[in-house]
């Protein structure tokens, strides 16, 4: 496994305004993932990181609301654009060696005002 | 149709009693990977168990075991000695190997855990 820690742990928003939270882990990985999980749901994929190039979003999630940027095999960001309460969850990011167990960071908790 | 079900929205157990929580899949793909994580209160999830579907014997970790019934489709986590540690959500997941999706996983619904003292 890995050691992923992510930045900010938590935080409240203003409506309108933009978050980026960071994912870094203590060793090269292959893959890293956004997922967001709203409030007593389960965990939705947001896309999957890219190194070098741009993300894969899945059905629903566009670049332009969830910019993701992914620099290096051992960090990567999540832009939340433009929040709106419903946007209030935690995000988590994930790591992958190829198709292996994916490890999880700690999670941001957002709250959007 | 689901992926992942998991039907127990929330379960209790006595302490240091054995608890089995339940979860059933869907795929066509004959290789596949099946997990659980557990989700505490403070959010992180915590990856438990895997199971792969050309694995023969179930899986094992310290006091959780995985009950793997291929031709039903069901991958149950057993949780033996339940502790008040072991509070928490649990997520059941899945992976297939095929598509065009790379590594991604599925998630069930979780089931929500109570240990009692």
């Amino acid at each position: 496994s890995a050691v992923i820690s992510q930045k900010p742990s938590r935080d409240i928003c203003q409506r309108g305004t933009s978050l980026t939270i960071q994912c870094q882990v203590d060793s090269q990985v292959t893959m890293m993932f956004w997922y967001r999980q709203q409030p007593g749901q389960s965990l939705t994929l947001i896309a999957t990181a890219n190194q070098g190039s741009e993300a894969t979003y899945e059905s629903g999630f566009v670049i332009d609301k969830f910019p993701i940027s992914r620099p290096n095999l051992t960090f990567s960001t999540l832009t939340v654009s433009n929040m709106s309460p419903e946007d209030s969850s935690i995000y988590l990011c994930s790591v992958a060696w190829a198709r292996e167990t994916q490890y999880f960071g700690p999670g941001t908790r957002l709250l959007v005002l | 149709a689901q992926k992942i079900t998991q039907t127990q929205p929330g379960m209790f157990v006595q302490e240091k009693e054995a608890v089995t929580l339940d979860c059933t899949y869907d795929t066509s793909d004959p290789s596949y990977g099946l997990f659980w994580y557990k989700q505490p209160s403070s959010g992180e999830m915590i990856f438990l168990i895997y199971q792969g579907s050309y694995d023969q014997q179930n899986a094992t970790e310290g006091r959780y075991s995985l009950n793997f019934q291929k031709a039903r489709k069901s991958a149950n986590l057993v949780i033996s000695a339940s502790q008040l540690g072991d509070s928490a959500m649990y997520f059941c997941a899945m992976r297939e190997a095929g598509g065009n999706t790379g590594n991604q996983f599925y998630f069930g619904t979780g089931t929500s855990l109570t240990v009692i003292p």
